[in-house]
């Protein structure tokens, strides 16, 4: 398994600013990935996050509005850009590490936009 | 495109009880199927993986079963405990080479009753 932390656990934004997202992994993986998790609402995938190249966007989801970096292979973040009260969600990292079908979570971060 | 479903969205036993989790997807070409466990406001903890070539998968008081045919998985909690008292997610992988979106259930909420 793998143990993944994510900096900030929890943040409140006013509209209109961005948020960065941070995710470290202990050890070296092959895919990260971003989801997003609405209030009531399972989880859904935004996108990719690949080593050494743009990442992969999943329907409905811009890189303009979701910017993702991957500078190496323990970590990657996200940025919630011009944030709407609708950004409100949960964000959750999570890899796949070479050998397992598993994905492993991070703890996420709560982000609230007033 | 897959649609996963868990029913029921809640439930309440008291501690002690056996009970049941009920996974349901529509395209039976899934990979693997996983399960999660997921606490108020925190990231998702992997309970277990089912590969597709397997019917059942035990952990401790935890079994889940795969049953690709009818588009069913169930997870079976024997003498529940307070502390089991979580959101229990299901999310159905994709065959290789699909893409990497895990199609999530949206939980049941299970609250055990001391």
């Amino acid at each position: 398994s793998a143990v993944i932390s994510q900096k900030p656990s929890r943040d409140i934004c006013q509209r209109g600013t961005s948020l960065t997202i941070q995710c470290q992994v202990d050890s070296q993986v092959t895919m990260m990935f971003w989801y997003r998790q609405q209030p009531g609402q399972s989880l859904t995938l935004i996108a990719t996050a690949n080593q050494g190249s743009e990442a992969t966007y999943e329907s409905g989801f811009v890189i303009d509005k979701f910017p993702i970096s991957r500078p190496n292979l323990t970590f990657s973040t996200l940025t919630v850009s011009n944030m709407s009260p609708e950004d409100s969600s949960i964000y959750l990292c999570s890899v796949g590490t070479s050998g397992s079908d598993e994905q492993y979570f991070g703890p996420g971060t709560r982000l609230t936009v007033t | 495109k897959q649609e996963v479903t868990q029913i029921p969205a809640a439930l309440s036993v008291p501690e002690g009880e056996n009970l049941v989790l009920n996974c349901s997807f529509t395209d039976s070409a899934i990979y693997n199927l996983q399960w999660f466990r997921q606490d108020p406001g925190k990231g998702l903890t992997s309970l277990l993986l089912i590969q597709s070539s397997q019917r059942e998968q035990t952990s401790g008081r935890l079994n889940a079963s795969l049953d690709k045919s009818s588009g069913r998985s169930t997870l079976y909690i024997a003498a529940s405990q307070p502390g089991d008292s979580a959101t229990y997610l299901c999310a159905v992988i994709p065959p290789k080479g699909t893409g990497n979106q895990f199609y999530f259930g949206t939980g049941t909420s299970l609250t055990v009753i001391p």
